[in-house]
């Protein structure tokens, strides 16, 4: 069955740069989308269509894709960006995945 | 500004049927540019879609869970709601409602999100 995958988990520095990837073998023709999950939250949709942020999401958070891989990039982490992150795609039937999840830790 | 709110009981007995609902604010359910998705996440795991519903009533579920799944409208309370039968300890989870932005197999994304509810399965 088709999966997304994702690093479990991504370290960074308060200032540095973060970069979470996914990875899937549809991504070529399947837009992704990520969401942002703090503890006890709903998940928060931080990028749609590979690269789209939706109003209200700080310009710190871009996203990029290259071939069957998509990179969630968050520029100049603070510290309220540690989170779980999540991908998201669809398979060739267009039925909705996600991936496995990334904890994002600020050092 | 669109809000979902789940409701429904948080612990159901093993082989019955789960059953939530989701209410929406600040918005009409019968627009014409959404379905209406659930997804659900088991305590410390990640996040699995389970099925939307068009306003019209037309439905897709995940594969894995179509055999239990049921997705219905009511657009007159503006609601949707899930029921999921024969449940299991494997069914515990947070469940979400929210939007789910369709355009076929263009794109496929949810947003916003209601705050979650935890259902326990146990006897």
């Amino acid at each position: 069955s088709y999966e997304l995958t994702q690093p479990p988990s991504v370290s960074v520095s308060p200032g540095q740069t973060a970069r979470i990837t996914c990875s899937g073998d549809a991504l070529p023709k399947q837009y992704a989308y990520w969401y942002q999950q703090k503890p006890g939250q709903a998940p928060v949709l931080v990028i749609y269509k590979d690269s789209e942020r939706p109003s209200g999401i700080p310009e710190r958070f871009s996203g990029s894709s290259s071939g069957t891989t998509v990179t969630l990039t968050i520029s100049g982490v603070q510290a309220e960006d540690e989170a779980d992150y999540y991908c998201q795609s669809a398979d060739s039937s267009g039925t909705p995945l996600f991936g496995g999840g990334t904890k994002l830790t600020v050092l | 500004q669109l809000q979902l709110q789940e409701s429904g009981p948080g612990l159901v007995k093993p082989s019955e049927t789960l059953s939530l609902t989701c209410t929406v604010s600040g918005g009409s359910i019968s627009s014409s540019s959404y379905y209406w998705g659930w997804i659900r996440q088991p305590p410390g795991k990640g996040l699995e879609w389970i099925g939307s519903i068009y306003y019209s009533g037309s439905t897709y579920y995940n594969p894995s869970l179509k055999s239990r799944v049921t997705i219905s409208v009511d657009t007159s309370k503006n609601q949707f709601s899930l029921k999921l039968s024969s449940v299991t300890a494997a069914d515990t989870a947070v469940y979400y409602c929210a939007r789910h932005v369709h355009g076929g197999d263009q794109y496929n994304w949810f947003d916003p999100w209601g705050q979650g509810t935890l259902v326990t399965v146990s006897s």
